[in-house]
């Protein structure tokens, strides 16, 4: 059971180049994020999907790009890329909503991809 | 806006002692809380939460945490601290989605 794979890990772009960060579950999660971690600053949403065919933006969504064509996967793309998105980013999935008390399932997070503009 | 904040960059204790990992809390209506721990080069784990109930909350790897309205806290605890507990923890709570706080540091020296 793999859980949520990330691709690549590691990765260097020049400015203004574009790459996609791949994401995959295997949970048949509905819900995926992407997320940015910056030290001291916690993680900060960038995108989240409730379904196949459905994302909307979170807190930080501009510089990138999202879709949900499968409930497998959710794809994030940077188009131009800037020093300032120099960051680790994490997928992550659920079965339910953060809000629901009910349900309450965790979020699973994938390991991550180190990447760095200049 | 719900927020959580984590007053210490960074914890240091001695294998053995107590340790505790501070958060607290601004949310509009009843709090639902998290705790997550992120070992190097790997993604954030649960290890538990608070919905409602009781203020002492059990969680994995003999962690716990203390739910205090009066002081609207959200501390991480564990009577014992293992080397193998150093890492960087996150206190975070749930709106509409996830929102984390900066985390701390913490490093258990033998």
């Amino acid at each position: 059971n793999a859980g949520v794979t990330q691709t690549p890990k590691f990765r260097i772009l020049k400015i203004g180049q574009s790459m996609t960060l791949q994401c995959a579950q295997d949970m048949n999660h509905n819900y995926m994020y992407w997320y940015r971690q910056d030290p001291g600053m916690g993680l900060k949403l960038i995108y989240y999907s409730v379904g196949a065919g459905i994302t909307d933006k979170g807190e930080v969504p501009n510089g990138y790009n999202v879709s949900r064509s499968t409930t497998e996967d959710f794809p994030l793309r940077l188009e131009l890329a800037a020093p300032s998105q120099t960051s680790v980013y994490f997928c992550a999935s659920s079965y339910s909503p953060p809000f629901d008390r009910v349900k309450n399932s965790p979020l699973h997070f994938g390991n991550g991809t180190r990447l760095t503009v200049t | 806006a719900q927020s959580v904040a984590q007053p210490e960059d960074q914890v240091n204790v001695a294998e053995g002692n107590p340790l505790t990992v501070k958060c607290t809390y601004s949310v509009s209506g009843n709090p639902y809380l998290f705790w997550y721990v992120q070992y190097p080069n790997r993604g954030l784990q649960f290890l538990l939460k608070y919905i409602t109930g009781d203020n002492l909350v059990k969680g994995s790897y003999g962690f716990e945490a203390e739910f205090n309205k009066s002081q609207t806290s959200f501390h991480l605890k564990k009577p014992s601290a293992l080397v193998s507990d150093s890492a960087l923890y996150f206190c975070a709570t749930a709106g509409n989605m996830l929102t984390f706080g900066g985390g701390t540091r913490l490093m258990v020296k033998p």
